[in-house]
Parts: C-alpha cells; structure tokens; sequence
C-alpha cells in the first residue's frame, strides 16, 4: 500500500526565515495536495500538483512535484506567524473516488 | 458557494453509549463524500466514503458505520463506543470526477470517557 512520509515532524523558526518542508512517497504520486490545518479546526486546501516538474505558488507559499513524481516540497517565504499551523500533504489513491492517504503532518510555529 | 456542516463541535460521550454525528454540505449537488478520524499527533485515516445515496464503502474494519440517507447529507455512527473511538472527525467532499481536491468540514472531537 502506498505510504507518504513528511519531514521534518515539527518545525520552529523566527518570523521572516524560510522553510521548507518535504513530502515523500513510496509509490509514483499521481495527485499531490497540501492542506494546512490550524489545531482542532477542519483542514484548508492550499494546493494540488500533478505533473512532474510543475510548480505553484499562492501568495507566499511555493509547492513543487518532482519530475519522478515521489516527491513533493513546500516552501514558504519570509514566514510569518499567519503561517504557524499543521501542514499536511496528501496523495490520490488509485481507484478512483478521489480516495486521499495523508502524511503525518509537519507541525510549524513561528515566532515573532 | 459551497459550504459543509459538522455537529456536534465536541462531544464527550461513556464507553458503551452510542454515537451519531452528522455532515451536511450545501451549494453543490451529487458529491463525493468522506468520513476522516484523524488521532493525536497522526495523520488522517479515511474511514468512509461515500459515491451517492445509500452507497457507502468502509476502508477499515471497525466498531464505526456510516449512511447516507440524501444527497448531501452525511451520518457516523456508532451503537457502541469504545475508548480507542476517541479522536477527531473530519467530514470532507469532493466533486465526483477524479484528481479533485476535497474540502474539508470543521470537525468534531470526540472524547470517551
């Protein structure tokens, strides 16, 4: 069964650094998604890759798919503590139905 | 605009009781829709999901159910609760085609006492 794994597991950094936080799978991804979730609220969609190589950016925050497809990162810029939360990506389960396996997540806070 | 419904918030139930918390989503027609628990510190695992009325597909053995009784309504269940029950729910749905991403409800937590 396919697995994805996140890294780091948790993350702190002061305002304005930049970070980024890297998604990996054990089989080709052919759907990527990143949410971020604020603890104990629903999950928030930030962004979905599906072709190797592509790349997207909303305000801050940068998602990449690499070209083999088994890896996805998340970069934010000049982070701020807007951004602190969990971030979670998840990847289509073949089969259809939309079906979503999730990593654990990576928890990050920043500080001012 | 689309826009999808948790209740109860929180909830703290005994070992044993029953359990029912439901989903609505409005704004859209024939969605996919899916049942999340997601335990402390883990990741989400899908429990259900659901392609229309009265069709439900369970992804792992448990002491959960779910129905879909309309279209856009969306029911977990429970005729016992166990502790390992515990954790926090999340509804989702999707428009119903492939590689669309699911937008997820607020969530309910649920504690068993």
């Amino acid at each position: 069964s396919q697995e994805l794994e996140q890294s780091p597991q948790s993350l702190i950094v002061q305002e304005g650094k930049n970070l980024t936080i890297n998604c990996t799978s054990s089989k080709t991804l052919y759907g990527l998604y990143w949410y971020k979730q604020k603890y104990g609220e629903g999950l928030i969609f930030l962004m979905m890759l599906q072709k190797g190589g592509e790349e997207k950016s909303h305000e801050k925050i940068t998602a990449k798919l690499d070209e083999k497809k088994q890896q996805s990162s998340l970069h934010i810029t000049a982070s701020q503590p807007s951004h602190a939360g969990i971030y979670l990506c998840g990847a289509d389960i073949p089969g259809g139905y939309n079906k979503l396996i999730f990593g654990a997540g990576t928890r990050l806070a920043v500080h001012p | 605009s689309q826009t999808i419904h948790q209740w109860p918030a929180t909830l703290v139930q005994p070992v044993g009781s029953p359990l029912s918390l439901e989903c609505t989503v409005e704004g859209t027609s024939n969605p996919n829709l899916y049942w999340y628990r997601q335990a402390a510190g883990r990741g989400l695992q899908l429990l259900f999901y659901s392609v229309g009325i009265g069709q439900i597909s369970s992804e792992v053995p448990q002491n959960l159910s779910a129905s879909r009784p309309q279209d856009r309504q969306f029911i977990l269940s429970s005729k016992k609760l166990l502790l390992s029950d515990s954790g926090f729910y999340l509804c989702a749905w999707s428009v119903r085609r492939l590689r669309f991403e699911q937008y997820f409800g607020p969530g309910t937590r649920l504690t068993v006492t």
